[in-house]
């Protein structure tokens, strides 16, 4: 049922764009993005849902296919303050149950 | 305001003690979660409650037990603990509510020897 993220881990040049993706195998109402730094605790970045609406960060997008049943984070002109691991979280019963994927480790160089 | 507060944020427990992680909420949310993180393994749902009164289990439920004390309070017990449950865990709460995001406390670094 945990998601599955893509790539595991990538490193980026500062100013460069990366996408990670996330896949789950059951439907979802909604889809989650978090980041969280090392030692930290997981922040929220954007939310998804069924019909279209987001709501998030302003310099990060993300779509949202509910027919694939998937979800792609777009980071674009990368920062190093975006290196961390991200996380999808999903909502696949409607509940508000949320489960998160397995991570996607982002480093960003100078 | 102080979010999600967990205690304690480490401990050292010996193969077969019991201990309860306390969660508290300020933000006046419906839901609570507990997760725990292993590396590689992202963040796994222990037990989750929907509302005041109700819990549920979560992806990996065996070992713990959950109680929903009121709407600020969730707390997640291991009767018997074992090494494999060394783990850092992390409290969340939501409005519970469509396009509500989850807000994390800052982790329990539990380490079962």
């Amino acid at each position: 049922q945990q998601p599955v993220q893509s790539p595991q881990a990538v490193i980026l040049r500062e100013g460069e764009d990366a996408v990670i993706n996330c896949s789950s195998s059951k439907a979802l109402y909604s889809v989650h993005w978090y980041r969280q730094k090392h030692g930290e605790a997981p922040v929220f970045l954007m939310i998804l849902l069924k019909g279209g609406e987001q709501k998030g960060h302003e310099k990060i997008s993300a779509s949202f296919n509910e027919k694939k049943q998937q979800s792609s984070l777009y980071l674009t002109a990368s920062q190093l303050s975006y290196s961390g691991t991200y996380f999808c979280g999903t909502d696949p019963s409607g509940t508000y149950k949320y489960i998160f994927g397995t991570g996607t480790r982002l480093k960003v160089l100078a | 305001n102080a979010g999600v507060t967990q205690t304690p944020k480490f401990q050292v427990l010996k193969t077969g003690q019991s201990m309860t992680l306390q969660c508290a909420q300020d933000m006046n949310h419906n839901s609570m979660y507990w997760y725990r993180q292993d590396p590689g393994m992202g963040l796994r749902l222990i037990y989750y409650s929907a509302s005041e009164g109700t819990t549920d289990k979560g992806e990996v439920p065996n070992g713990y037990n959950v109680s929903r004390l009121n709407k600020r309070e969730f707390s997640l017990r291991l009767e018997s603990a074992a090494p494999s449950q060394t783990s850092v865990y992390f409290c969340a709460s939501s409005f519970g509510l469509d396009g509500t995001e989850a807000f994390f406390g800052q982790g329990t670094r539990l380490t079962v020897v």
